[in-house]
């Protein structure tokens, strides 16, 4: 089945810097990348999301990119805010040898941590 | 938040008891799943719907059964509750297969004792 890994699992940055959050991927077939950030003790909240036929999406203070060849996504936060601590997801759908129905592997998470 | 509710939010049963969660959804979205979620595990797959009466089996499905009788509701099953099944469960649904954009549900704390 698919693996995603994700890097670093901790992050600490102070207010204003920039965070980076890495994902590998296995599964070639791979095709919708989505970030979901976390709040302690909440749902899941979808905040950016990538297809395989883009290279890079902005939204505001968050992008993403996609690397296809190496298998391998980033999410960029800039100009960070102690409200943007929470804990990270990467995802990525496997398609297990036939129709995928949007099924997601995610990656263990990164605590993110904005001090003020 | 996208109408997706949970129900029980919590719960704390004994090992060997029967226990369902259930999923209740107003997007009329084709696609639900369940998931768990386990410190250092992330978000695991235990079962999805892809249909009214279609479901499958996901990476980590031991242990646990789901239906769909209509399109709002996906229950999920646990025949004789174990304390490895102690965790968050989390339901969500998207709207269709191209799409794939999942909005989750607010969860349901479970603990067998």
């Amino acid at each position: 089945g698919e693996n995603v890994e994700q890097h670093p699992s901790t992050l600490s940055v102070q207010e204003g810097d920039s965070a980076v959050i890495k994902c590998t991927y296995s599964d070639s077939a791979s095709n919708y990348f989505p970030w979901y950030k976390q709040e302690l003790g909440k749902r899941p909240q979808l905040i950016i999301d990538i297809r395989s036929n883009v290279g890079e999406k902005k939204d505001q203070r968050i992008a993403v990119t996609l690397n296809k060849t190496a298998k391998h996504f980033s999410l960029h936060i800039t100009e960070t805010q102690p409200e943007d601590s929470a804990v990270y997801f990467c995802a990525a759908t496997f398609n297990a040898g036939g129709t995928s129905y949007g099924k997601l592997t995610f990656g263990q998470g990164t605590i993110l941590t904005v001090h003020p | 938040d996208a109408g997706i509710t949970q129900s029980p939010r919590h719960k704390v049963t004994e090992t060997g008891t029967p226990v369902t969660l259930r999923c209740h959804q107003t997007e009329n979205h084709r696609y639900m799943y369940w998931y768990r979620q386990d410190p250092g595990h992330g978000l695991r797959l235990i079962h999805y719907s892809y249909g009214v009466k279609d479901t499958d089996k996901g990476e980590v499905s031991d242990g646990y059964s789901v239906s769909r009788s209509k399109t709002e509701d996906f229950l999920l099953t646990l025949e004789s509750a174990t304390s490895s099944q102690t965790s968050v469960y989390f339901c969500a649904i998207s709207g269709d297969g191209y799409s794939y954009e999942q909005y989750f549900g607010p969860g349901t704390r479970l603990t067998v004792t």
